[in-house]
């Protein structure tokens, strides 16, 4: 059973800090990791996706992938009150084109 | 604004209804999703179109019929739907190359209630 796991918190982070979100996955033949926002009441949004090993930076999003370790990460800098969502983390792999592994999601709250 | 769009945001429907859900898409996607998502659950895939082709079945009961009319456009027929099928009902798009398919587009989903 191919599994990703997050804490689903709720995360609680002050304003102006640094919000540290992640995630496992039990499949090591897992090829793409992604980061989906999603506001109470609304639709996920793709935040970012990572593909290989390392960081990768958008604005004050960074994607950490660790494939021998098997988890992927998303730090917010800077976090703002608009942050609060929750983020979910999927993951597909080889032969699973179409089918994404979803985490729980983990509930961010970002406190002015 | 989105660029994919879904109809109707709300629907309230007895059990012996028929209705649908459309999305329609802008995006030049070639792969188009039905998600079913309930309160603080993930999404939970339903169907997958390629190419205008049904890809992906996740054994979703007969009382939920997808259709893809050309590249642009699907649909969500229902039919004698149970109340435990109210949830949140999501369209998403994506490029049908592979390494693409995990970057999906929703649309802001259409919230259905069933009595």
């Amino acid at each position: 059973q191919k599994e990703v796991e997050q804490n689903s918190g709720p995360l609680s982070v002050p304003e102006g800090a640094i919000a540290s979100l992640n995630c496992t996955y039990s499949d090591r033949g897992s090829q793409s990791f992604f980061w989906y926002r999603q506001y109470s009441g609304k639709s996920p949004e793709l935040i970012m996706f990572i593909y290989s090993n390392g960081d990768k930076e958008d604005g004050r999003f960074t994607a950490q992938l660790n494939k021998a370790s098997q988890y992927v990460s998303l730090l917010i800098r800077d976090s703002q009150p608009s942050d609060s969502a929750t983020y979910l983390c999927a993951v597909n792999g080889i032969g699973s084109n179409y089918q994404l592994i979803w985490g729980a999601g983990t509930k961010l709250i970002i406190k002015p | 604004d989105t660029e994919v769009t879904q109809t109707p945001k709300h629907l309230v429907m007895g059990m012996t209804n028929k209705k649908s859900l459309k999305c329609e898409q802008h995006m030049g996607h070639r792969a188009m999703y039905w998600y079913k998502q309930k309160a603080k659950k993930p999404p939970e895939l339903m169907f997958v179109y390629s190419y205008e082709k049904l890809s992906i079945n996740e054994s979703v009961p007969s009382r939920f019929s997808p259709e893809c009319p050309n590249s642009s456009l699907l649909n969500l027929h229902l039919h004698a739907l149970q109340p435990e099928d109210s949830a949140l009902y999501l369209c998403a798009s994506s490029s049908a190359t592979s390494t693409n398919t995990g970057e999906l587009f929703f649309g802001e989903g259409s919230r259905l209630t069933v009595l």
